[in-house]
Formats: structure tokens, C-alpha cells, sequence
């Protein structure tokens, strides 16, 4: 079983419209990083929480962090096609990180 | 943030053949690099974390003589495929560990997509 899930594993939408993604874990992370990864590409960071029930806010992006560190949300408001690809979020878990399997998220134009 | 860097960005080598895929990173010492292959519509796999000075500690599955992986300064780490074969064609990606905040964060390179005929 994977330490970190994220649901969903796919999705897909039109431009404009708002999304949600999840990272769950039953594990208490001391901190969480979300990336987004390109075809082709290697992880971009986009974003690092620490504190449980704090909120990031990345131009259309917001990033929440559980209360109990144990989660994380990422919205996306009004998507456009250059959203698309893996969002992957990771936990900083005892001496390493861990990565949950991502959200593939195609924008359709 | 941080940038990592890696060399080179794609090889096409003959089986039987070593590969070596470098991986700095440019702003920053890292005493701590990790080496993760990934395929096709699939999440990172982590490979090995490669520590300076010292021997890489290396997940189960993964041979360490035939991913020869050496950190021999603080900002450079080395991964080494040696008698590389098909199945080994992958896509290969760094990180090192930034402890220059509070926390701990993790930058990737740009990957280095190889294939073995």
C-alpha cells in the first residue's frame, strides 16, 4: 500500500472550468510539497506547506494543508490547457520524501 | 527555487554499453541527491538516495552494481548504467535535497531519457 494516495488518478476537463485534487495519507507529514511534472519534463516545485491548516495561494492555484498533516487539497479555478500534466505531491516522512502515484490532468481547450 | 541540472538530457546507447547521467545542482550544496526512474504515464520511482562522502543506500530491487551511483562532492552526483540493456531504456530523474529553510524541500533536474537498442 502507498503511503501517500491521490485521487483522482485521472482527469479531464474543459478550459475554465475548476477542479479539486487530493493527497491522503494516514501518515503525519512534517512538511508537503506539491509538483507538476510535463511530458518529458522533470518535477517543478510549486509549492511547499508546513503548518497544519495553512493555505497557499499560487495565481489560480490553492494549496491547503490538512489540520493534522496528514492531507493536502490542490484547486485549480478556471483551468486553461497549460494546467495540463502530473500533479504530484509529496511528504517529507521521517528521513525521506514520498510521492504519491499523481494526477494526470488534461485541459482540453 | 533551486535549480538542478542534468547531463545529458537524452542518450541512445547499444546494449552492453555504460551510461553515465550527471546531476548538479547549480545554487546550492546538496549532502543529500536521490535518483528516480520513471515510465510512461507513471509516478516516480525512487531508485537510490546517494549521499556525499558515503556509500548510496539503494531501494529494494535495484542492483547496485549495475547502478553505479557516486556523490562525490557537495554538489555533484553521478549515475552510472553499466552493460545497459533494453529494458533498462527509461526516464531517468535527480533531485537533491535543499535543507537551507526550516524544511526540507526537494529539486528535480530535467531528466535524461535513455535508450538502449
Amino acid at each position: 500500500t502507498q503511503l501517500l494516495e491521490q485521487s483522482p488518478q485521472f482527469l479531464s476537463i474543459q478550459e475554465g472550468e475548476n477542479l479539486t485534487v487530493y493527497c491522503n495519507s494516514s501518515s503525519v507529514f512534517s512538511s508537503l510539497q506539491w509538483y507538476r511534472q510535463e511530458p518529458g519534463e522533470g518535477p517543478v516545485l510549486l509549492v511547499t506547506v508546513v503548518t497544519g491548516g495553512e493555505v497557499k495561494k499560487l495565481k489560480r492555484l490553492t494549496f491547503q494543508f490538512g489540520d493534522a498533516r496528514k492531507d493536502s487539497s490542490l484547486h485549480i479555478t478556471a483551468a486553461q490547457p497549460g494546467d495540463t500534466g502530473l500533479y504530484l505531491c509529496a511528504g517529507f516522512y521521517g528521513q525521506n520524501f514520498v510521492f504519491g502515484p499523481g494526477t494526470r490532468l488534461s485541459v482540453l481547450p | 527555487g533551486a535549480v538542478v541540472s542534468q547531463h545529458p538530457s537524452w542518450v541512445i546507447c547499444k546494449s552492453g554499453t555504460s551510461v553515465k547521467i550527471e546531476c548538479r545542482s547549480l545554487d546550492f550544496q546538496a549532502t543529500t541527491m536521490f535518483w528516480y526512474r520513471q515510465f510512461p504515464k507513471q509516478s516516480l520511482m525512487l531508485m537510490a538516495t546517494s549521499n556525499e562522502g558515503s556509500k548510496a543506500t539503494y531501494e529494494q530491487g535495484v542492483e547496485k552494481d549495475k547502478f553505479l551511483i557516486n556523490h562525490a562532492s557537495l554538489t555533484l552526483s553521478t549515475l552510472t548504467v553499466t552493460s545497459a540493456h533494453p529494458e533498462d531504456s527509461s526516464f531517468y530523474i535527480c533531485s537533491a535535497r535543499f535543507s537551507g529553510r526550516a524544511w526540507n524541500e526537494q529539486f528535480f533536474g530535467p531528466g535524461t531519457r535513455l535508450t538502449v537498442l
